[in-house]
């Protein structure tokens, strides 16, 4: 069974604080996402990554940045995390070529507080 | 821009309605379309990916339909049950195959016993 893990369901953290939410996937997959979900603003793209050590910004990658070390794990940072950024946070998968279907972790829900 | 548009934004049905999810897009050249079920406070579960060459994937009770011409996919779900009360989101593949999904903002399901 595929799997997407994220290390935390629940994180409580104080207004600037530096915050890593990690995403680690079994699937031996190319690419991996960050996204973030707010209530009427839907998903939205953080970062991205097709490869170990290569990142890409998304539509709103202003607060955040990412590591990829390692192919399986791909991490979220928080430099200094500000109250506007409590909010759902979805990684995902997929591979970069064929059979594109992406996969999410269980989520993450960060309050900033 | 793409953008992906989901109507209705709610849905109550009896027990064992057929029903009909429906999903659109502006810019017919996408990749693949994927369809996710969310139950509230989880991550997103994936249903069926339909690939830009293919006009539908059945999944069990459910169907999804791709009309890339007309920008618009549907997902039929057969002799509904409580169970499959969440938010149904679909999700397009840019033509680039970065393997970036654009979101629509989903339908939520009741299905009453």
């Amino acid at each position: 069974d595929v799997k997407v893990t994220q290390s935390s369901r629940y994180l409580v953290k104080r207004t600037g604080e530096k915050v890593f939410l990690e995403c680690v996937q079994d699937m031996d997959h190319e690419n991996m996402f960050w996204y973030r979900q707010d209530p009427g603003l839907g998903l939205r793209l953080i970062y991205f990554s097709y490869d170990v050590k290569m990142k890409e910004k998304g539509d709103i990658p202003e607060g955040y940045s990412v590591s990829r070390e390692k192919k399986e794990r791909f991490s979220l940072i928080l430099e200094s995390a500000s109250t506007n950024q409590t909010s759902m946070y979805l990684c995902a998968s997929s591979q970069l070529t064929g059979f594109t279907e992406a996969f999410f972790g269980q989520g993450t829900r960060l309050t900033v507080v | 821009k793409q953008e992906v548009t989901q109507i209705p934004a709610a849905l109550s049905v009896p027990e064992g309605e057929n029903l009909v999810l429906n999903c659109s897009f502006t810019d017919s050249a996408i990749y693949n379309l994927q369809w996710f079920r969310q139950d509230p406070g989880k991550g997103l579960t994936s249903l069926l990916l339909i690939q830009s060459s293919q006009r539908e994937q059945t999944s069990g009770r459910l169907n999804a339909s791709l009309d890339k011409s007309s920008g618009r996919s549907t997902l039929y779900i057969a002799a509904s049950q409580p169970g499959d009360s969440a938010t149904y989101l679909c999700a397009v593949h840019g033509s680039s195959n970065t393997g970036k999904l654009i979101f629509g903002q989903g339908t939520t399901l009741q299905v009453k016993p």
